[in-house]
This record gives C-alpha cells, sequence and structure tokens, in this order.
C-alpha cells in the first residue's frame, strides 16, 4: 500500500519561500510510471493542480504559478518537494502530495495533507 | 486554465440517485477520456471514486458510475447512503496539466 506523508512549516513569512517534502512509502519514486505531484486546497475552496515531477526528473507546472515554483524530487530518500518562492496570504492552503498515474492521469493516492499559513 | 464548472451543491434522500454535472472545454473534458472523481470528507484527503470517466478502482461501490457527452462530465451516485454526504471534485487532463472543477457538497437528507 502506497503512503504519501507530507512534511514541512505550518507558518511561512509574506515574501519567503514555502518548502515542503513528500516521503513516499510502500513504493519507489523510482520505478517510473507515476507523475508526483503537488496540489493544493485554499480553506473552503476547491482543488488547485501545482504540479508534477517525474523519477528522472522532468517537471511541468501550472501556468498560473509556474515563476514562483519549484519541484524537485530526491530518489534516494524517495521523497519530493515542492518549493513556492515570493508567498503571500493568497498562497495560505492546504497542500496535498498525490500520486498520479501517468498512462490514466488521476490522481490514486494522496498525502493527508499540511496547512500552511502565510502570515508575518 | 480555467476550473471546471460545478454545482455548487445538490441533495437527495437516502434511496434516491443524483447526478454531478462538470463542464469543461474543448481543451480539456472534450479532448480526453481522462475525467476522474475524488469524494473528500470534512478534514481528509480526496478519495478517488471514478477514473478514465466510467472506470472504478477497486473498492469503491458501483453505486458510483461515471460519464462524458463532449464538455460535460458526469458522476451518478445511486441508491444514496448517508456516508456519501461530502464534497465531489471532477478533474481533467489538459494536455501535461490537470483542471479541477470548484467542487460539489452533496447533501444526503
Amino acid at each position: 500500500q502506497v503512503q504519501l506523508q507530507e512534511s514541512g512549516p505550518g507558518l511561512v513569512k509574506p515574501s519567503q519561500t514555502l518548502s515542503l517534502t513528500c516521503t513516499v512509502s510502500g513504493g519507489s519514486i523510482s520505478s517510473g510510471g507515476y507523475y508526483w505531484s503537488w496540489i493544493r486546497q485554499h480553506p473552503g475552496k476547491g482543488l488547485e493542480w501545482i504540479g508534477y515531477i517525474y523519477y528522472s526528473g522532468s517537471t511541468y507546472y501550472n501556468p498560473s504559478l509556474k515563476s514562483r515554483v519549484t519541484i524537485s524530487v530526491d530518489t534516494s530518500k524517495n521523497q519530493f518537494s515542492l518549493k513556492l518562492s515570493s508567498v503571500t496570504a493568497a498562497d495560505t492552503a492546504v497542500y496535498y502530495c498525490a500520486r498520479c498515474s501517468a498512462r490514466y492521469e488521476h490522481f490514486d493516492y494522496w498525502g493527508q495533507g499540511t496547512l500552511v499559513t502565510v502570515s508575518s | 486554465q480555467s476550473a471546471l464548472t460545478q454545482p455548487a451543491s445538490v441533495s437527495g434522500s437516502p434511496g434516491q440517485s443524483i447526478t454531478i454535472s462538470c463542464t469543461g472545454t474543448s481543451s480539456d473534458v472534450g479532448s480526453y477520456n481522462l475525467v476522474s472523481w475524488y469524494q473528500q470528507h470534512p478534514g481528509k484527503a480526496p478519495k478517488l471514486m471514478i477514473y478514465e470517466v466510467s472506470k472504478r478502482p477497486s473498492g469503491v461501490s458501483n453505486r458510483f458510475s461515471g460519464s462524458k457527452s463532449g464538455n460535460t462530465a458526469s458522476l451518478t451516485i445511486s441508491g444514496l447512503q448517508a456516508e456519501d454526504e461530502a464534497d465531489y471534485y471532477c478533474c481533467s487532463y489538459a494536455g501535461s496539466s490537470w483542471v479541477f472543477g470548484g467542487g460539489t457538497k452533496l447533501t444526503v437528507l
């Protein structure tokens, strides 16, 4: 059973960089076949896809966030990470990491989510 | 990349059937048979209910079904149960990216 777990600071100051890590267990990022994704949910709102990384390191980002987003992978630790720069209060959200089937394009496993609040 | 359009809320009585619509464009829903649906209970992570428009993952009740016509996808839940009360989100592949719907709150009366 694949499990994903987000970790990182729950409070970030405006203009700083939000950094989160997703640790994957029960499966290897290096095995291929999946896009390792970040998705966020603003309080009381819908879901927003942020971007993904493939085990090879190739990435694709939501065009609306592209200038501020970096997703990286550490296959030796079976982890992938999100960095979102120049954050504002509008980036306050629950951030989820999720696995996406590269063939069927759906998110089959999700982390529990972590709330990140942007405030001074 | 605009969000897919879903009704804000739907409701039904136990045992009844409801349908949630999800309208996109020819760049997402209309172009790919890669629509998925997610159920989210309060404070929980989304759970995959339907993928590739109409396929159910192992363990998901056959009371859940999906379909698509043109730029609109639909999720139908038959034999409503109290445990089905949750938020539901559609999602479509849009060519190297994904777009979600705004979500629909299902109330079981």
